[in-house]
This record gives structure tokens, sequence and C-alpha cells, in this order.
């Protein structure tokens, strides 16, 4: 039972541009969600999170907005670099399950230049 | 900040034998987690050790097992190994409270023949 989806298994971008990832989750426990970027051959590193009380969150070129009533969340990456071009995996949690991930597929990035 | 170590990094079995995986958290970590992650897939929770007691399972069989250490590194065993049982198996470490992130290691990378 997939809890979180992430429905396009890729995108590819030109350099500069915005890099729009959507997920969707099924599970309206989840208050808590995050996204993860993942290297080949590396673990995956925390990139940014927000909490079911808000519908926003920014962190430099990193935006995530969350729809709860859609229960779908976006990640947006301005400008979008080279470097941007890895596996982005949302996930979700409920904060009486700390660390406790429920993880969508991935979507690969390619940032072409 | 990463600081998790998993080894070994790749490894070889034979069906119907037992793996022991291993790692190492990051330095104040209390609490470590393991996934699965099978080709093509996201990380898959299997459970979460918070100071040497098991504190919350996925759906995974009793054949998975783990231990967590007084140093707080970690143990994953599995017992009569499947051919689905290939797989990235990686572990996060996290502060039990007030961190939403989880630091991952970068994997250990299980094929079963």
């Amino acid at each position: 039972d997939q809890q979180v989806k992430q429905n396009s298994p890729s995108l590819s971008v030109q350099e500069g541009r915005i890099s729009i990832l959507n997920c969707d989750y099924t599970n309206s426990m989840f208050d808590y969600f995050l996204w993860y970027k993942k290297y080949p051959a590396e673990g995956p590193t925390f990139l940014i999170s927000i909490s079911s009380i808000k519908d926003k969150n920014e962190d430099g070129r990193f935006t995530v907005f969350l729809n709860k009533s859609a229960k779908h969340l976006s990640l947006h990456i301005v400008p979008s670099q080279p470097g941007d071009s890895a596996v982005y995996f949302c996930a979700a949690m409920t904060t009486d399950s700390w660390g406790k991930l429920q993880f969508g597929a991935g979507t690969q990035v390619v940032v072409t230049p | 900040e990463t600081g998790v170590t998993q080894s070994p990094t790749h490894l070889i079995k034979t069906r119907g034998q037992q793996v022991t995986l291993r790692c190492s958290s990051q330095s104040g970590h209390n609490t470590v987690s393991w996934y699965q992650q099978a080709l093509g897939q996201g990380p898959q929770f299997i459970f979460q050790y918070y100071r040497e007691e098991e504190n919350g399972r996925g759906n995974f069989p009793p054949r998975f097992s783990g231990l967590q250490f007084p140093n707080y590194s970690s143990e994953l065993n599995v017992n009569a190994l499947e051919l689905d049982d290939s797989a990235l198996y990686l572990c996060a470490s996290s502060r039990k409270q007030g961190s939403t992130e989880a630091f991952f290691g970068q994997g250990t990378r299980l094929t079963v023949v």
C-alpha cells in the first residue's frame, strides 16, 4: 500500500529554469513532510521539510508547498543548477512516529546546460 | 554533517544464508532506523531502534531482526535470505525528540543469488 506517490519518474529541465517536483499522499494522519536528494552510491540527504500547520517553507533555492486539502505537496527549485541532477524523494511521517518515514518512489531530475 | 557509516558497502549471499549489516550512527543520535530500497523504488521502513529497544516496525517478516548497542551502533540481521531481499539497505540516525531530520548512511548493496 503506497501511501506516498511520486507519479513522475523523471524530469528534464534546462539550467536556470524552475524544476517542479510533485508528490501526493493518501494518509491524512501524516503531519510532517520532507524532501531528500540522492546521488548515485550515496545515501539520501535531507533538503527541506514542512509541517502540516504551514503551506509553504523556503530555504534558498528550494521551496516546498503543501496543499492539505488535496493531499499534495511540491518542491520548487529555482534556478536549477547542474549539481541538482539527482533523484529526489518525497517522504512523510506522523510526528508521533519520529523518523519512521514513508517514501515515494522518487523522481530523477536531469538539469541540462 | 552526516557521520553515518555502513558496512560492508557491497555483499553477495546465497539464497537461504544469513547476513548481518552494520551501521555506525552519528554522534549524539540515539535513534536508528533501517530501510530497504529495491531497484526503482523508494526506501521502505523496516524498523527503528531507540535506546536499544525496537520502537516500531514496518511490514517485514520476523526473519528481519535488529540490534542497537549502548554506543548506538546498530545491526540488521536477515535470516533465510530470499532472492527478493536483494536491495540497497540504508540506515538513518536521528535524535529522538525534536529532530525531524534523519541522516542516512551510504547504504549496503545486498545481492542474493
